[in-house]
């Protein structure tokens, strides 16, 4: 099964930018997407296809992709940034979801 | 403005069966696709079924796909997840989320469904 990979912690002083990678085969040909998740919260979305940023969310957060890998930047991040990270995408096929395996963000 | 409410959660012995039920408001349901999402306690968010706008298709991740059947009630705008055959790893919250922009732009706060005997 399709399988997109983040790295489990990422951590940054306040100010600093933060940078989270996600990696699949599919991503050339599909978007990601990228889910902010505080602790005991529901997931709410930051970053839609690539990077392209909801309302209300602020534009230190920004999206990027190339090739296999989307990135997350936080451009000075904040302690109220702490949280888990996830990446979203499809297979080739457009059919399965899937989503990263979540990157811890510490701002400390 | 949008509102997602699960509800249906609780304690089901393994083998057992549940039913969850999502009421939706604030947006046209029948043109949405709607999803519904897992996170084992302590674990990363794990996606499960998606159904189309019409109900035309549904698709399932393997690890419940034969057991779990996703449906829709276009008329009073609620998206229900029927899970047959529990296993103590399917012991999760299970969030319902709606879908555009080939995204999950709207979610609901979740309802925990524990496995145990």
């Amino acid at each position: 099964s399709y399988e997109l990979t983040q790295p489990p912690s990422v951590s940054v002083s306040p100010g600093q930018t933060a940078r989270i990678t996600c990696s699949g085969d599919a991503l050339p040909k599909k978007y990601a997407s990228w889910f902010q998740q505080k602790s005991g919260q529901a997931p709410v979305l930051v970053i839609f296809e690539d990077n392209k940023r909801p309302s209300g969310i602020p534009e230190r957060f920004s999206g990027s992709s190339s090739g296999t890998l989307a990135t997350l930047t936080i451009s000075g991040a904040q302690v109220e940034d702490e949280a888990d990270f996830y990446c979203y995408s499809t297979d080739s096929s457009g059919n399965q979801r899937v989503f990263g395996g979540g990157t811890k963000l510490t701002v400390l | 403005q949008v509102q997602l409410m699960e509800s249906g959660g609780g304690v089901v012995q393994p083998g057992k069966s549940l039913r969850l039920s999502c009421a939706t408001s604030g947006f046209t349901f029948r043109n949405y696709g709607m999803h519904w999402v897992r996170q084992a306690p302590g674990k990363g968010l794990e996606w499960v079924a998606v159904i189309y706008f019409d109900g035309s298709k549904r698709y399932y991740a393997d690890s419940v796909k034969g057991r779990f059947t996703i449906s829709r009630d276009n008329s009073n705008n609620t998206v229900f997840l029927q899970m047959n055959s529990l296993r103590a790893e399917d012991t999760a919250v299970y969030y319902c989320a709606k879908e555009d922009m080939v995204t999950l732009d709207h979610w609901g706060q979740g309802t925990l469904v524990t496995v145990s005997s």
